[in-house]
């Protein structure tokens, strides 16, 4: 099946830092990217549409000035975390759709 | 952060034993269902999908059967294996986005 990449795998960073989790469709382009978010033990929860060339459509109570979304090519997409805060603390998770939506690895964020 | 006292329901199954996971999805206008596996700490998995004019769908070692009268989803596993154990979730499609389920951990016992 089609590849998505997602980097970095974890990342711990101190509270007020900015962090920037890259999702990249290997083999495939991707119009349309997806970002979730996954607590522990919970399902995962869409966060924002990532669209080539135009605005992330954010869902309902997820701050865009706190979740950048930047989808610069067809393969790549960019969700960069904010002023972190321990809330923040969470597994990040990113797809790409070629017919079937493919899900990238993960990214364990960790805000001290 | 993490919900306290929050757990996803699971289903302990003997290896080489049939499994059945099952899923209960809120939309009657959903046109797509995907089963993903979720082993811990990676990304969830494709494993099989059904379209809503379908009602069952095999593939190896997995069938998944729709019920669109009761919206209900099922994913059987033939002769599990260790390597089955993961959270399941069910994921509903309406107009390219996908909804997931609450997912469900199966696990083997050798």
């Amino acid at each position: 099946g089609a590849v998505v990449s997602q980097h970095p795998s974890r990342v711990i960073c101190k509270s007020g830092t900015s962090v920037k989790i890259e999702c990249r469709s290997l083999d495939f382009q991707a119009t349309t990217m997806f970002w979730y978010r996954q607590f522990p033990k919970q399902s995962l929860m869409l966060m924002a549409t990532s669209n080539e060339g135009s605005k992330a459509t954010y869902e309902q109570g997820v701050e865009k000035d706190k979740f950048l979304i930047n989808h610069a090519s067809l393969t790549l997409s960019t969700l960069t975390v904010t002023s972190a805060h321990p809330e923040d603390s969470s597994f990040y998770i990113c797809s790409a759709r070629q017919n079937i939506q493919y899900f990238g690895a993960g990214t364990r964020l960790s805000v001290l | 952060g993490e919900s306290v006292g929050l757990h996803l329901p699971t289903l302990s199954v003997q290896e080489g034993d049939n499994s059945i996971i099952n899923c209960a999805y809120s939309n009657s206008a959903s046109d797509y269902f995907i089963w993903y596996k979720q082993e811990s700490g990676k990304g969830p998995q494709f494993i099989i999908d059904i379209r809503s004019n379908m009602d069952k769908r095999q593939g190896q070692r997995v069938t998944v059967l729709l019920n669109k009268t009761v919206k209900h989803l099922s994913l059987q596993i033939a002769a599990t294996q260790p390597g089955d154990s993961a959270v399941y979730f069910c994921a509903e499609n309406l107009s390219y986005q996908l909804t997931f389920g609450k997912g469900t951990k199966l696990s083997v016992i050798p």
